[in-house]
């Protein structure tokens, strides 16, 4: 049974950092593209980055380039989000999601998601 | 960036009614693009991948059709767990990104 389990969220001021991290069990980790997707209170989805398998194709929403960084830990079968310079509007649910293809170094579409991890900035 | 417009914000129908759920692209996106459904406080479930492929385990009533610009979901006959809030996904390399509709909200009439 494929299982994603978000950590590392909580309340942070603004301007202020924070390190996501997704624990992957029940699939192959370094067989698949990874993701980070987003939902604030009462909103709607919103893709933060994605990472390929060996880390060699990284895409990130223009809201959070150069804010945030995606990694990934292949022998651990992790996957991280570091967030830097936060905003209130970085304020959401922050989902682990796995992508559907097989290797290669496109990002496509999630087939299975953690139950999130929620972040709130705020002074 | 490529934008998804989803239509109509709202859709509310009884169940056995048929719903067909719109998704229009700023610009092509070919076939990819994908379905989710999402319920209150769980995380959002795939249902169509590539605009036609059902997802393992998704119901026959799901359908999904469409390409370059237009896209749709149809749900031929609606059970009561059909009533949820539907989003659109669309992908693209180069650079890498990946965008949402804003989400298409399905009640019961």
């Amino acid at each position: 049974e494929v299982q994603l389990v978000e950590s590392g969220g909580g309340l942070v001021q603004p301007g202020r950092s924070l390190r996501l991290s997704c624990a992957a069990s029940g699939f192959t980790f370094d067989d698949y593209a990874m993701h980070w997707v987003r939902q604030a209170p009462g909103k709607g989805l919103e893709w933060v980055s994605g990472i390929s398998w060996n880390s060699g194709s990284i895409g990130y929403a223009d809201s959070v380039k150069g804010r945030f960084t995606i990694s990934r830990d292949n022998a651990k079968n992790s996957l991280y989000l570091q967030m830097n310079s936060l905003r209130a509007e970085d304020t959401a649910l922050y989902y682990c999601a796995k992508d559907t293809r097989l290797g290669g170094m496109g990002l496509y579409y999630f087939d299975y998601w953690g139950q999130g991890t929620l972040v709130t900035v705020s002074s | 960036e490529i934008v998804l417009t989803q239509s109509p914000a709202t859709l509310s129908l009884s169940p056995g009614e048929r719903a067909t759920l719109s998704c229009r692209a700023s610009q092509s996106v070919s076939s990819y693009l994908a379905w989710y459904q999402q319920k209150p406080g769980q995380a959002p479930r795939l249902l169509i991948y590539d605009a036609s492929n059902r997802a393992t385990g998704i119901p026959a009533r799901f359908s999904g059709s469409g390409s370059g610009t237009d896209f749709t979901l149809t749900i031929s006959s609606l059970e009561p767990e059909d009533f949820a809030v539907y989003y659109c996904q669309q992908r693209s390399n180069w650079p890498h990104s990946i965008t949402f509709g804003q989400g298409t909200r399905l009640e019961i009439k």
